[in-house]
């Protein structure tokens, strides 16, 4: 098992649509979960951390599943722009070391 | 953007070249790492540096070499290069390495011929 897996899509989705995406985790010591967003030829840049408690920034809401070692990004009302890779990323034990990206999904909104 | 840089964005070469890759950070961060990114893989971590200390060595064959004069500059010497190396090099920076956002540069596609 990958450490950290992700759906590749792509994901093709009408504007105004909700779509959400998972990314499961094997380390179950694992500290920190962060989504990243990577444009077409473009360096990742952070999203949003995911806290625990679960997060929302604006249309974005961001939770975390210890359990079941998930951790999930839920887009509400796409938007054209929303179009990217979207990359989980889990940090385990408080050390880069263990920094580990998934793989990405895509995601394509539709006009 | 002028948060990290990395120079030059696009180099191709030979196996029997040598070359480097620069980044520089002007966020007042402590941590850099380069990454490799492939087509259709995860970003894999390559070199972790912290306060200009190397702290992490992912198993990186040694025809790349990594240099981090101070904690704003950080270099990757190239020599030897085989093709499968051709990728998209990123440069990140970070306030410390535990747990903080990393800023990521633009990447330098290299082709190795």
């Amino acid at each position: 098992r990958k450490e950290v897996e992700q759906d590749p899509g792509p994901f093709n989705v009408p504007e105004g649509a909700t779509v959400a995406f998972n990314c499961t985790y094997s380390n179950s010591a694992s500290q920190s979960f962060f989504w990243y967003r990577q444009d077409c030829r473009k360096e990742p840049k952070l999203l949003m951390s995911v806290y625990s408690s679960g997060n929302e920034d604006g249309r974005f809401t961001a939770q975390l599943n210890r359990a079941s070692q998930y951790i999930s990004l839920l887009i509400r009302d796409s938007k054209l722009s929303d179009s990217a890779t979207y990359l989980c990323v889990v940090i385990s034990s408080g050390s880069a070391r263990q920094l580990t990206f998934g793989s990405g999904t895509q995601l394509t909104v539709l006009p | 953007e002028t948060g990290v840089t990395q120079t030059p964005r696009h180099l191709v070469m030979g196996m029997t070249n040598k070359k480097s890759l620069k980044c520089e950070q002007h966020l007042g961060h402590n941590a850099m790492y380069w990454y490799k990114q492939s087509a259709k893989k995860p970003l894999e971590l390559m070199f972790v540096y912290n306060f200009k200390e190397q702290t992490e060595n992912n198993s990186v064959p040694s025809r790349f070499s990594p240099e981090c004069p101070n904690s704003s500059h950080l270099f990757l010497h190239l020599h030897t290069l085989q093709p499968e190396d051709s990728a998209l090099y990123l440069c990140a920076s970070s306030q410390g390495t535990s747990g903080f956002e990393q800023f990521f540069g633009p990447g330098t596609r290299l082709t190795v011929l």
